[in-house]
């Protein structure tokens, strides 16, 4: 089992809250991940970092925001929630192994916008 | 855009039963991995094959590469109900991965 943990694992909320979903890694890994994941569809990277202080952009386009101020944490913020942004967050790490990189995945968060 | 695309979407067989999966992808690449995931969960790695290995591996997990027709294949061999899950081929390059949208296995007892 990986040690990254992905808190909440379910999240029903009303349009136009702000929401946090946390991710942590016991890894020390730098590499960090998020990708949004809808049934039967492909994983889209939607953030990803290097270490702290850095963050990047993935492939698919989002209106969230993330942050990296300590190695272990990499948390995902929605300012104002939307009905279109309902699907499962899944939150990767990964170990430094040179063009051979795999990755780790927490559990998922399962968002649900009302 | 999708790099990994996996054939077929769905698979259904019998335990004991070999199951195979392929996938086909678009540009050069450095490796290509395959994950599973149960569902509901994350997803975990399996094996990862370099792009200049033809086949590997792992237990009752066999891994093929075909790099110049952009392809590779999973066989799973003498299929347990414990092997139902989806299998994502991914493709590395430079710092990421791109995950095609799965091959669904459920293996029937």
């Amino acid at each position: 089992e990986a040690d990254i943990y992905q808190t909440p694992r379910y999240l029903v909320i009303g349009t136009g809250k702000k929401i946090t979903l946390e991710c942590s890694q016991t890894m020390g890994h730098d590499k960090m991940y998020w990708y949004q994941q809808d049934p039967g569809m492909e994983l889209h990277l939607i953030h990803y970092s290097y270490g702290v202080n850095s963050t990047e952009k993935g492939d698919l386009s989002s209106e969230s925001t993330v942050s990296r101020i300590r190695t272990e944490h990499f948390p995902l913020t929605l300012e104002s929630a939307r009905p279109s942004h309902t699907s499962q967050y899944l939150c990767a790490s990964s170990e430094p192994t040179g063009a051979d990189e795999k990755l780790f995945f927490g559990s998922g968060t399962q968002l649900s916008v009302l | 855009s999708q790099q990994g695309e996996e054939d077929p979407q769905a698979l259904s067989i019998q335990e004991g039963e070999n199951a195979t999966m392929n996938c086909s992808y678009k540009t050069s690449i450095n490796n290509l991995q395959w994950y599973r995931q149960n569902s509901g969960r994350g997803l975990v790695h399996l094996i990862l094959i370099r792009s200049n290995e033809r086949e590997k591996h792992s237990g009752r997990l066999r891994v093929t590469l075909d790099t110049s027709k952009k392809s590779s294949s999973l066989l799973i061999t003498a299929s347990r109900a414990a092997d139902t899950a989806s299998y994502f081929c991914a493709t590395g390059n430079d710092y990421k991965l791109s995950f095609g949208a799965g091959t669904t296995v459920t293996v029937r007892a």
